[in-house]
């Protein structure tokens, strides 16, 4: 089976940093994604690490440590439309993606 | 990124009526389709797989018989809600597989239907 675990809810103001910690717990773990949904939107594609290391998007990256079973999202110089959820999915066998619990990120004027 | 399409974007019926919905990926094709279902403020957990022209492969909870899939077509694949109860009201998302190198890695959702089961 495979298990997600990230913070349910972060609230930031404007302008700051954010780290959104997921650890995972998996069999056949191929990497490990990241995807923002807003209120009643689909999710969308933010970063997908399959090796150790940091994977940088313009203001949104993405870390992953294979051996401690860890990655984070990091969001810089939050803007008030980065207010969604954000969730980890690792990845398995036939691209089969495990959805973490997702973290709720409220940015403050 | 690339185009996918879900028709309805959300459905009101009564109980035991069916509901379909339909996943069209615009711009690639897709051997793999899979659905997804979202409940309120839940993570989205993966329903099953589809591939093109064979049977799909569903996940451990999710009745086959209630929920049949069709994926006829590289670029459209269908979900009936067979005798929906209010249960199953959520938020369904397709998620085509893009089979072109080097766009495995990105997995792309539909917008996603919204049903309402009354």
């Amino acid at each position: 089976g495979q298990s997600l675990e990230q913070p349910s809810e972060v609230t930031a103001v404007e302008g700051a940093i954010v780290q959104i910690n997921c650890t995972y717990q998996t069999s056949g773990f191929y990497g490990l994604s990241w995807y923002q949904q807003h209120d009643g939107g689909a999710p969308t594609f933010l970063s997908y690490n399959a090796l150790d290391g940091l994977e940088e998007t313009g203001r949104f990256s993405s870390f992953l440590s294979r051996s401690d079973s860890y990655g984070y999202l990091l969001l810089q110089e939050l803007q008030m439309k980065d207010s969604a959820s954000y969730f980890c999915a690792s990845k398995a066998a036939g691209n089969k993606l495990t959805f973490g619990g997702g973290t709720r990120v409220l940015v403050k004027p | 990124g690339a185009v996918v399409s879900q028709h309805p974007s959300w459905v009101i019926c009564k109980s035991g009526t069916s509901v379909k919905i339909e996943c069209r990926s615009l711009d690639f094709q897709a051997t793999t389709m899979f659905w997804y279902r979202q409940f309120p403020k839940q993570s989205l957990m993966l329903m099953a797989t589809s591939n093109e022209g064979s049977k799909a492969t569903y996940e451990q909870g999710v009745e086959k018989d209630k929920f049949l899939i069709n994926h006829a077509s590289l670029t459209l694949s269908t979900l009936t809600v067979t005798s929906a109860h209010p249960e199953d009201s959520s938020f369904y998302i397709c998620s085509p597989q893009n089979v072109a190198p080097g766009r495995e890695e990105t997995q792309y959702f539909g917008p996603g239907t919204r049903l309402l089961v009354l």
